[in-house]
């Protein structure tokens, strides 16, 4: 079975740090992969979406990036973060072809 | 730009009754309406979805249905529970993607 996994779980980082957010899938490959911001208490936001290695389309301007170097990683960056970045950012999946989105556990992050 | 409404933002309704959730999406192309479950602290978790080319789709006693006249479709929960109590977030396709449009969440209390 296919299995999602984020890491950190939480995180408190300064105004100005720099910040990176890994994702992997196992059990499944050539997954598209998604990373989405949750601001307290308000709905998804899609950021990226990619569907194969080096492919990434960004959703919305921001200070933060995304890269797939591996066909099951997912990654997202910032060089130097702003307190709006504060959020939950959660990694998704879904099977090629099909429409199904499966969500990772998280990462609470804390802009301070 | 492409919008999915939801409502009610927030809903109370006592053990064992009905709960309704409706959406709008405004992408006529939308082939794929899901619907997640968040608790809180929690991943979105899917918990039933429907195509375009179906009305009606039942899971015990989840179920949901789709106008797509209207450009709507609904989640019905029967003999609510306290478990059902979360956030409930619709979606919709983007047209010619995989990616979704997700609606603005609906807080579900269930009053034992």
């Amino acid at each position: 079975s296919q299995t999602i996994h984020q890491w950190p779980a939480t995180l408190v980082q300064p105004v100005g740090s720099p910040l990176s957010l890994e994702c992997t899938v196992e059990g499944t490959s050539n997954p598209n992969l998604y990373w989405y911001r949750q601001a307290a208490g308000r709905g998804l936001q899609l950021l990226f979406y990619s569907v194969g290695i080096g492919q990434i389309s960004s959703e919305v301007p921001q200070n933060l990036s995304a890269s797939r170097p591996q066909d099951r990683q997912f990654i997202l960056s910032s060089k130097k973060l702003l307190l709006s970045d504060s959020g939950f950012y959660l990694c998704a999946w879904s099977q090629g072809l099909s429409y199904e989105q499966y969500f990772g556990p998280g990462t609470r992050l804390t802009v301070t | 730009g492409e919008n999915v409404e939801q409502h009610p933002s927030t809903l109370s309704v006592q053990e064992g009754d009905s709960a309704v959730i409706k959406c709008t999406y405004s992408d006529s192309a939308s082939n794929y309406f899901p619907w997640y479950k968040q608790e809180l602290g929690k991943r979105p978790q899917l918990i039933i979805d429907i195509r375009s080319n179906v009305g009606e789709k039942k899971d015990q006693r989840i179920a949901v249905t789709l106008n797509k006249t209207a450009k709507h479709f609904s989640l019905h929960i029967t003999e609510t529970q306290p478990e059902d109590s979360a956030v409930y977030f619709c979606a919709a396709s983007y047209s010619g993607t995989y990616k979704y449009i997700f609606g603005t969440g609906t807080r579900l209390k269930v009053l034992a």
